[in-house]
């Protein structure tokens, strides 16, 4: 059974960059089948795709977020991770990584950040 | 973008009834079109993809139908489980994106 886990500061300050990583189990990042991708959803509100690493490297990042975005991948390690800079008020969400083989079907709890100082 | 509008932002029903849940678009994404289920604390769970195929261990008495424009989730007979938010999906067009939600209560 592939499970995914977040990790990472539950608290961020304004300005600075949110830093999480996600572990799978039960799976491989490697794995030419699947692309790794990271959501989000604000206290109370809907669902935002963040954006998704294959395991050769390549990235695509939602244009709204594009400029803040890196998402990168550690095979050896079988992680991927999320790197958004600059953040204020308005990125503080439930973030999410989840699997991705056409559709979303495995995710990670989800873990929340909040922007604040 | 594209920008998928659920519709009724609440619905009220109860055990035992059928409950229609509506996703427009606000252009054709064929059939790529996908139902999450949601509850507190959770994440979301697929329930349904390409429009109208159940994902794995999903109960029969959830069913999705459409395509272009128009899509309905539909649970035939409420079970006490059931009641949770629904998010439709489209991934047509980058970026992939959600609807708003239907939250689905007892009544």
């Amino acid at each position: 059974q592939v499970q995914l886990q977040e990790s990472g500061p539950g608290l961020v300050k304004p300005s600075e960059t949110l830093s999480l990583t996600c572990t799978v189990s039960g799976g491989s990042v490697s794995s030419g089948s699947y692309y790794w991708s990271w959501i989000r959803q604000p206290p109370g509100k809907g669902l935002e795709w963040i954006g998704y690493i294959y395991y050769s490297g390549s990235t695509n990042y939602n244009p709204s977020l594009k400029s803040r975005v890196t998402i990168s991948v550690d095979t050896s390690k079988n992680q991927f991770s999320l790197k958004l800079s600059s953040v204020t008020a308005a990125d503080t969400a439930v973030y999410y990584c989840a699997r991705e083989k056409q559709w979303l079907d495995y995710w990670g709890q989800g873990t929340l950040v909040t922007v604040s100082s | 973008e594209i920008v998928l509008t659920q519709s009724p932002a609440t619905l009220s029903l109860s055990p035992g009834e059928r409950a229609t849940l509506s996703c427009r678009a606000s252009q054709s994404v064929s059939s790529y079109l996908a139902w999450y289920q949601q509850k507190p604390g959770q994440a979301p769970r697929l329930l349904i993809y390409d429009a109208s195929n159940r994902a794995t261990g999903i109960p029969a008495r959830f069913s999705g139908s459409g395509s272009g424009t128009d899509f309905t989730l539909t649970i035939s007979s409420l079970e006490p489980e059931d009641f949770a938010v629904y998010y439709c999906q489209q991934r047509s067009n980058w970026p992939n994106t959600f609807g708003q939600g239907t939250k689905l209560e007892i009544k």
